[in-house]
C-alpha cells in the first residue's frame, strides 16, 4: 500500500445537510474501493465498499459513487450529524495486497 | 465485519527504551498486516507490510533495524520500536487484510517518548 503524509483538506457542513466527499484514484486497474472514517484518536473504521462492476452502492445514510471513466470516487452522507465529524479516507485496491489511500478529508459538522 | 485489536492503546516511555506494540485480528486470519504511522492532521503513512512467516517489507525511508516487525502467526503481528526517541512519538496503526482485499484497522497506539 501507499499513502502520502499531507495536510488534510477540510469540509464544513451544516447539521442536517448532505455531505459529499470526493476522491480521485490513480490506478485504472483498481477494481475495489473502500471508504474509511477516522475519528480523532482512533483507527480508521470501514464504512462502505464498492467493486468496479458497480457505479453506486448505498448503505445506511451513506452512498458511494464510482466513475471509472474519470477515476473518481465520492462518498455522500445524508442528513449529516455531529457524530459524522471525522476524517474520511478512500482506498483503492488494484489486486493482491496493494492498497492506495487518498490524502483524506476532514469533515466538520456545524450544529 | 472484522475486529482488529492493538495493545497497548497508549504508552509513555523514556528515551532509549524499546516498546512493543501488538496487532491482532480477533475473528479472522490475516496473512498480511500493515503498519502505519500517523502525525496529527495528516494522512496515514505506510511503514511496512508484514506477511506471516516471512520478513516484513519496509517502505523507503523506514529503518528496519529501528522498527522491528514480527508476524508470528495468522492473527498476530508485532512492531517493536527500538531505542525510542522523542521523534518516534506518534500514533501507530496496524491493519489486517481479510479475504485478500479488505483492510480492517486497529484502534491505534499512541506512543509518547519522553
Amino acid at each position: 500500500g501507499e499513502s502520502v503524509g499531507l495536510h488534510l483538506p477540510t469540509l464544513s457542513v451544516q447539521e442536517g445537510d448532505n455531505s459529499i466527499i470526493n476522491c480521485a484514484y490513480s490506478n485504472s486497474a483498481s477494481d475495489y474501493f473502500i471508504w474509511y472514517k477516522q475519528e480523532s484518536g482512533k483507527g480508521p473504521q470501514f464504512i462502505i465498499d464498492i467493486r468496479s462492476n458497480m457505479d453506486k452502492r448505498q448503505g445506511q445514510r451513506v452512498t458511494v459513487l464510482l466513475n471509472k471513466t474519470v477515476k473518481h470516487l465520492s462518498l455522500q452522507i445524508a442528513a449529516t450529524q455531529p457524530g459524522d465529524s471525522a476524517v474520511y479516507f478512500c482506498a483503492e485496491n488494484p489486486g493482491g495486497n496493494q492498497f492506495y489511500f487518498g490524502t483524506g478529508t476532514s469533515l466538520t459538522v456545524i450544529p | 465485519g472484522a475486529v482488529v485489536s492493538q495493545h497497548p492503546s497508549r504508552v509513555i516511555c523514556k528515551s532509549g527504551t524499546s516498546v512493543k506494540i501488538e496487532c491482532r485480528s480477533l475473528d479472522f486470519q490475516a496473512t498480511t498486516m500493515f503498519w502505519y504511522r500517523q502525525f496529527p492532521k495528516q494522512s496515514l503513512m505506510l511503514m511496512a507490510t508484514s506477511n506471516e512467516g516471512s520478513k516484513a517489507t519496509y517502505e523507503q525511508g523506514v529503518e528496519k533495524d529501528k522498527f522491528l516487525i514480527n508476524h508470528a502467526s495468522l492473527t498476530l503481528s508485532t512492531l517493536t520500536v527500538t531505542s525510542a526517541h522523542p521523534e518516534d512519538s506518534s500514533f501507530y496503526i496496524c491493519s489486517a487484510v481479510k479475504n485478500t482485499d479488505t483492510q480492517y484497522f486497529g484502534p491505534g497506539t499512541r506512543l509518547t517518548v519522553l
